[in-house]
């Protein structure tokens, strides 16, 4: 069956420009989650939306950041006015529900570059 | 918040050795403890998982214990093979309980492992 998808799998933007990441979760995972991941790092939580619950924003470094989700399906993570230091790798996760703690499947990742 | 530390950062073993990854971590509540492992370019994949009531979990090569009074949990890989050369990440979380961050996976930093032939 189809896992988690990304795209693009890889974005360069200047500095400044806002930049639109997409994830499609599997069919029927309530639950989605964004990571960022920067070079030989660890994975950082960002967001995560649980069905048609307020989403824990918790995570987002900063204002630039925000995210949306349209029911159950697809995902954007959104950063305005990127800067060098937003340079990343983005992952998405999805899981059948949050609460009990279900696994999380990964997708491939955006590997952002800001110049 | 939670925090979870990882050690070895890189690993080296020759094929067949044995190869044993430690995390330790901080919230008590934590109850749910995967583990995985990214390949060069690609997103992490989940190789095994243990939930706070159970010690021990074993899938053919792979296991993980966890010790909750101790508040760590471990790697073990047998017999390891060329193709398990990759980075692997622990992380912990915990389910819901009124709470938020529900599912939140906090994760180790990682470790390079590398089997040589």
């Amino acid at each position: 069956g189809a896992g988690v998808s990304q795209s693009p799998s890889n974005k360069v933007t200047e500095k400044g420009k806002d930049v639109e990441l997409r994830c499609d979760p599997i069919s029927g995972h309530t639950a989605l989650y964004w990571y960022r991941q920067r070079l030989g790092q660890g994975l950082e939580f960002l967001i995560y939306f649980q069905g048609n619950s307020a989403p824990d924003k918790s995570g987002l470094p900063s204002d630039r950041f925000s995210a949306e989700r349209t029911g159950e399906s697809v995902s954007t993570l959104t950063i305005q006015r990127t800067q060098q230091e937003d340079s990343a790798v983005y992952l998405c996760a999805s899981s059948l529900n949050a609460l009990s703690n279900q696994p999380q499947h990964f997708g491939d990742g955006t590997r952002l570059s800001i110049l | 918040g939670e925090n979870v530390e990882q050690h070895p950062s890189t690993l080296s073993v020759q094929e067949g050795d044995s190869a044993v990854i430690k995390c330790t971590y901080s919230d008590s509540a934590s109850n749910y403890f995967p583990w995985y492992k990214q390949e060069l370019g690609k997103g992490p994949q989940l190789i095994i998982d243990i939930r706070s009531n159970v010690g021990e979990k074993k899938d053919q090569r792979i296991a993980v214990t966890l010790n909750k009074t101790a508040k760590h949990f471990s790697l073990h890989i047998t017999e390891t093979q060329p193709e398990d050369s990759a980075v692997y990440f622990c992380a912990a979380s915990r389910s819901g309980d009124g709470g938020t961050s529900y599912g939140k996976l906090t994760f180790g930093q990682g470790t390079i492992l590398t089997v040589h032939p």
